[in-house]
């Protein structure tokens, strides 16, 4: 399985922007990037998702490289409600895809 | 839509006893994936099901664990005999597409 690699933990002020990175060197052609992250004493949730070109939605964008080696999401304005671990897995875009989290990026919001 | 109900939402047991945590997925999803969470190893797909089949069991840690999908909606998954080391966050999640909406989870403590 291809793997990705996020930092442990980024911090960022309350009403800036977030800019979390995740690399996948090993990325296959078939494999989309999908973020969940997580909240506190929470089950994880859907953030954002693609393939090759560059998605929003209204909880955040996702911008991948050129090669696909990297992406990034983004957050626009960190909100304290924001601070949660979010993940980076690479997988199928179908029903059945199996996730495998790995150890995901801490955000932590400062007010 | 309620969400993906799982209960109990905490369970204190001896080591030994037989342990049954429940999953109700959000009517209509044809796919339900069983994880577990500590801090040691992350989250951890154990077993996952399409259409009340099991389809990946492989990580189900040992024949102490079972998963049943009865109907399409109602899952369980049984440990018996309990030990210590089975004290986790189990977390159940349904799809339709590619989006996996998880429970709430169920924090299980083996004593």
């Amino acid at each position: 399985d291809a793997k990705t690699t996020q930092p442990n933990s980024m911090e960022s002020n309350e009403e800036e922007p977030v800019h979390l990175p995740c690399n996948h060197s090993t990325i296959s052609g078939t494999d989309y990037i999908h973020w969940y992250r997580q909240l506190p004493s929470q089950g994880p949730e859907y953030v954002i998702h693609g393939l090759t070109s560059n998605v929003n939605n209204r909880m955040a964008s996702l911008a991948i490289a050129e090669d696909r080696k990297s992406s990034t999401l983004i957050l626009h304005r960190a909100t304290l409600r924001d601070a949660a671990v979010y993940y980076c897995i690479l997988s199928y875009n179908n029903a059945g895809n199996m996730l495998t989290f790995g150890g995901g990026t801490r955000l932590m919001v400062k007010p | 839509d309620a969400g993906v109900i799982q209960s109990p939402r905490h369970e204190v047991t001896e080591m030994g006893q037989e342990v049954t945590l429940r999953c109700k997925p959000i009517s209509g999803h044809d796919y339900l994936f069983w994880y577990r969470q500590t801090m040691m190893r992350g989250l951890e797909l154990l077993i996952y099901f399409n259409n009340n089949v099991p389809i990946d069991d492989s990580g189900m840690p040992e024949d102490r664990f079972s998963a049943k999908m009865p109907n399409a909606s109602f899952s369980t998954l049984k440990i018996q005999p309990s030990e210590p080391r089975d004290s986790a966050v189990y977390f159940c999640a349904s799809s339709f597409w590619e989006t996996q909406y998880f429970g709430p989870g169920t924090r299980l403590l083996v004593l």
